[in-house]
């Protein structure tokens, strides 16, 4: 069985540009969740996919979206990039019953 | 709204026992869980709880107390490869919602 697959692992990007950032999830897994995790802090929630819909929203911007495709792999957009937008994007995947999350190694992304 | 507290800092040495509390504050309630990440890497699942008492796994306990709200994770025969953060998450009426995290570093 797969595991949690994120693509790049790191990137760069200057403030003003978008950024795409994408998670293959764990075989038999149709739920992907994203989280924002800032230095030194606890990952935030940022929304969750299930069957190509999004199925709950954290305390993000609209410049904040995502996708999920028939296969459960998703995308995570970000508009219009800012300083603090700098941080590990995890993605997680998981039944639909929130438990037993599987994490993928995260992107690391640098606004500059 | 949910609230999750958990200290930030701890140090403990190399095969002590080291008890890592975690207190939270939900509108619903799906279980408690523990992860342990290494820095730059992503968290690792540890131990689940849903209903109260000590769950023992290996050298990792994780302990529930609904009516507190209050959780531990309970580290015994400290490797120096257990230095990592902690963090605790709770899943109630949304996916996990994560704590700040606890770093801990284990000395010789």
């Amino acid at each position: 069985e797969t595991g949690v697959t994120q693509s790049p692992t790191h990137l760069i990007k200057t403030r003003g540009q978008q950024v795409t950032l994408r998670c293959s999830s764990q075989s038999g897994h149709n739920t992907v969740s994203w989280y924002q995790q800032a230095l030194g802090q606890g990952p935030q929630f940022i929304f969750q996919y299930y069957r190509e819909e999004e199925n709950g929203r954290g305390n993000f911007p609209p410049r904040f979206s995502g996708l999920q495709f028939p296969n459960y792999s998703s995308e995570l957009n970000v508009n219009a990039l800012e300083l603090d937008d700098s941080a590990l994007y995890l993605c997680a995947s998981s039944l639909p019953d929130n438990y037993g999350y599987t994490f993928g190694s995260g992107t690391r992304l640098t606004v500059v | 709204g949910q609230n999750i507290d958990q200290p930030t800092e701890m140090t403990a040495t190399e095969g002590a026992i080291v008890q890592i509390n975690c207190t939270y504050q939900t509108s619903g309630f799906n279980g408690l869980f523990w992860y342990q990440q290494h820095a730059g890497e992503a968290p690792t699942f540890l131990s689940y709880n849903v209903l109260d008492g000590l769950e023992e796994k290996g050298r990792f306990s994780s302990f529930l107390s609904r009516s507190k709200g209050y959780s531990y994770l309970l580290l015994k025969e400290l490797q120096m490869k257990d230095s990592a953060s902690y963090l605790c998450a709770n899943s109630g009426n949304t996916p996990l919602v994560f704590g700040k995290g606890t770093r801990l570093s284990v000395i010789a």
